[in-house]
């Protein structure tokens, strides 16, 4: 069964920085492209960032450019997001999706799901 | 940026009834449209991608259709286990983005 373990978050003051881990089992890592989503409290989803396991492109939301960044290491099967320049409006619960690209969209569907970390930006 | 509109924003129903839920686009992706359901505390769970294909697994009172800017998903028959928000996402163009979400309610 393919799983995804999201870890890393916490409570950090405005200013701060994070690392986010997302540990990927049951399924070829190498050429899987990834992303992270994230759910403020009480409200929808919100794509963040994406990368591209064809050739490591790396995508991000308007909201989180030149703050965060994504990358990944194969051989432990795991991808990353780097969260620096936190801000109050970046707390929410971050998940780890796998993208399944279909037709010619490398992206495609998000397929399976982490369980969620939780960032608290907060003083 | 693409934008996602979905109607309703809410939807009150009962076990065993029709339920379509509707997704606008603010400029033509094709088929590229799937649809998450999403329980209290838990991840979004894949229905539906290319705006029609039924995920493996996914119970066959789901369905979706459309293209181009206007998308609906249907329940056919609604089951007590189906009480969830409902997003629609485009994965056309990058950003990503997904509509507000529908809450279905139990009336």
């Amino acid at each position: 069964e393919v799983q995804l373990l999201e870890s890393g978050g916490g409570l950090v003051q405005p200013g701060g920085s994070l690392r986010l881990s997302c540990a990927a089992s049951e399924f070829t890592f190498s050429s899987s492209s990834m992303a992270w989503v994230r759910q403020a409290p009480g409200k929808g989803l919100e794509w963040v960032s994406a990368i591209n396991g064809g050739n490591g492109n790396t995508h991000f939301a308007d909201s989180v450019k030149g703050r965060f960044t994504i990358s990944r290491d194969i051989s432990k099967n795991t991808v990353y997001l780097q969260l620096n320049s936190l801000r109050v409006e970046d707390t929410a619960v971050y998940y780890c999706a796998k993208a399944s690209g279909y037709g010619t969209g490398w992206y495609g569907k998000n397929d399976c799901w982490g369980q969620g970390t939780l960032v608290t930006v907060s003083s | 940026d693409i934008q996602m509109t979905q109607s309703p924003s809410s939807l009150s129903a009962s076990v065993g009834d029709r339920v379509t839920i509707t997704c606008r686009a603010s400029q033509s992706i094709g088929t590229y449209l799937n649809w998450y359901q999403q329980k209290p505390g838990k991840a979004p769970n894949l229905l539906i991608y290319a705006a029609s294909s039924l995920q493996s697994g996914v119970p066959s009172r789901f369905s979706g259709s459309g293209s181009g800017t206007e998308f609906t998903l249907t329940i056919s028959s609604l089951q007590p286990e189906d009480f969830a928000i409902y997003y629609c996402q485009q994965s056309n163009r990058i950003p990503i983005t997904f509509g507000q979400g529908t809450r279905l309610e139990i009336q």
